[in-house]
C-alpha cells in the first residue's frame, strides 16, 4: 500500500514570493491534516479536512494561507506571500476515518526555505 | 489545555544501553490517547504506539516497551540494547477531543543518537 505522497520535497523561495504544496493520502484515507513543523519543534496543526470539509482550520493564518481539497481526496496548501519566518517543514497526514485515536499516517514533509 | 513536555532534549548512548525517553502531558479531558512516533532523519513521522487512557498496561513490542501512569500524568518509552538504527528523534503525542474536534498535540521531541 503507497503511503502519503508529498510534493515537492524541498522548495527555496525568495520572501513575497507564492509557493504551494501538494499531498496525495493514502487511498481510502478520508480525514486529511496539515502539519508545520519548525525546526527543533513537534508538528503543529494548520487545518484539518474530513472528505472536503475543512473542519479545524483554527490554527490556519488565513491572511496568507490556504488550503483546499477538492473531490476529497488530493489537497493542497498555499502561501502567498511566503514570509522569513515561514520557513519550516509541512507535513501532510491522513488515517481512515474519523474518531478518537486512531493514528495518522505521515507523508515526509516539504521543507520550504524563505530567503 | 493540553500539553506534552519532553524534557528530554537530546540523548546519547552507546549502542546496546539501554535508555529511557520521558513524556510527562496535561490535559483536562478522562477519555485521550497517547502516542508515541519517531521521525529518522528522512523526516517522515514513523507511528509506534498507541495507548488510551482507560488502558494502564505496559506493553513490549521487541526492544520497546512503554510505561504509562495515569497517577504521574506520565508514559515514557524504553529502547532495551539500542541499536544505531534507534537514532531518531522521538516524539509523544496526545489527542484529546475538545469542542467537538479531535487535536493531536505533540511535545518538542528527544533526539536520540546511538553510537557504535
Amino acid at each position: 500500500e503507497a503511503g502519503v505522497v508529498q510534493s515537492p520535497r524541498y522548495k527555496i523561495i525568495e520572501k513575497k514570493q507564492p509557493v504551494a504544496f501538494w499531498c496525495n493520502p493514502i487511498s481510502g484515507h478520508n480525514t486529511l491534516y496539515w502539519y508545520r513543523q519548525n525546526l527543533g519543534q513537534g508538528p503543529e496543526l494548520l487545518i484539518r479536512y474530513e472528505n472536503e470539509e475543512a473542519v479545524d482550520d483554527s490554527q490556519l493564518p488565513k491572511d496568507r494561507f490556504s488550503a483546499e481539497r477538492l473531490k476529497g481526496v488530493d489537497s493542497t496548501l498555499k502561501i502567498q506571500p511566503a514570509e522569513l519566518g515561514d520557513s519550516a517543514v509541512y507535513l501532510c497526514a491522513s488515517r481512515p476515518r474519523t474518531g478518537l485515536g486512531n493514528e495518522q499516517f505521515f507523508g515526509p514533509g516539504t521543507r520550504l526555505t524563505v530567503l | 489545555a493540553q500539553k506534552v513536555t519532553q524534557a528530554q532534549t537530546e540523548i546519547s548512548v552507546v549502542e546496546k544501553e539501554d535508555v529511557t525517553l520521558d513524556c510527562v502531558y496535561e490535559t483536562r479531558d478522562t477519555t485521550y490517547y497517547l502516542f508515541w512516533y519517531k521521525q529518522p532523519p528522512s523526516g517522515e513521522l514513523v507511528f509506534l504506539i498507541r495507548r488510551n487512557s482507560f488502558d494502564e498496561q505496559n506493553e513490549i513490542s521487541g526492544r520497546y516497551s512503554w510505561n504509562f501512569q495515569k497517577s504521574t500524568s506520565s508514559f515514557n518509552f524504553t529502547i532495551t540494547a539500542s541499536q544505531v538504527v534507534d537514532s531518531a528523534v522521538y516524539f509523544c503525542a496526545l489527542s484529546e477531543l475538545g469542542g467537538g474536534s479531535e487535536k493531536l498535540v505533540f511535545g518538542k521531541g528527544t533526539k536520540l543518537t546511538v553510537n557504535p
